[in-house]
């Protein structure tokens, strides 16, 4: 069974910071998703990488995924409040199935 | 957005008692599926739907049955709940064409507590 884990569990940060989380997987990734999560609603897609030291950015938020496709990293230049939210990695096989990893509840504040 | 609804927003049942959740889409999509989320879990798959009366088993399925008669409605039952099924659950629906790296939608998630 695959094993997601990300890192750190919580982040607390000041507005204009950057922070970086943190995905590991035991096995090789079929494909990787970031998704965000905001309090009282459902996961929404960020990005989807695929190959090995792919690298996607999407406005202030940079993705890497590992030579091996076993990690991935989630970079966040000068970070706003309305990035506040959990940020949850997950696995995606052909079938479409998800297998998430506990997440990243990351804070902002102004 | 995606047009999904779920159906309670909110619950609160016994223990041993029947509960059916129903998640509906306006969008068509022939995968739908059903997750849990709980701390220090991120979310876990319970089942999931290919198509009409198609579906299979995820990753926590006991306790759990589902049913899809219409492509809009995927539902949700839990035959004779229990304490550990409190949770809040969310339903996700995809198109499925591209072989796992489509984007799979998320409802607004229920919220079930089961005394």
């Amino acid at each position: 069974t695959q094993l997601l884990e990300q890192s750190p569990q919580f982040l607390s940060i000041q507005e204009g910071e950057n922070l970086t989380v943190y995905c590991n997987s035991s096995s090789v990734f079929s494909s990787l998703q970031w998704y965000r999560q905001e309090p009282g609603e459902g996961p929404v897609l960020l990005v989807t990488v695929v190959t090995g030291g792919e690298v996607k950015k999407l406005k202030r938020l940079t993705f890497q995924f590992g030579d091996a496709r076993k990690d991935s990293s989630l970079h966040i230049t000068a970070a706003q409040p309305g990035d506040t939210g959990l940020y949850l990695c997950a696995d995606a096989d052909s079938w479409g199935k998800l297998q998430f990893g506990a997440g990243t509840q990351v804070v902002v504040t102004p | 957005d995606a047009g999904i609804t779920q159906s309670p927003r909110h619950k609160v049942t016994e223990t041993g008692t029947p509960v059916t959740l129903r998640c509906h889409q306006t969008e068509n999509h022939r995968y739908m599926y059903w997750y849990r989320q709980d701390p220090g879990h991120g979310l876990r798959l319970i089942h999931y739907s290919y198509g009409v009366k198609d579906t299979d088993k995820g990753e926590v399925s006991d306790g759990y049955s589902v049913s899809r008669s219409k492509t809009e409605d995927f539902l949700l039952t839990l035959e004779s709940a229990t304490s550990s099924q409190t949770s809040v659950y969310f339903c996700a629906i995809s198109d499925g064409r591209g072989a796992g790296q489509e984007t799979q939608y998320f409802g607004p998630g229920t919220r079930l507590l089961v005394l």
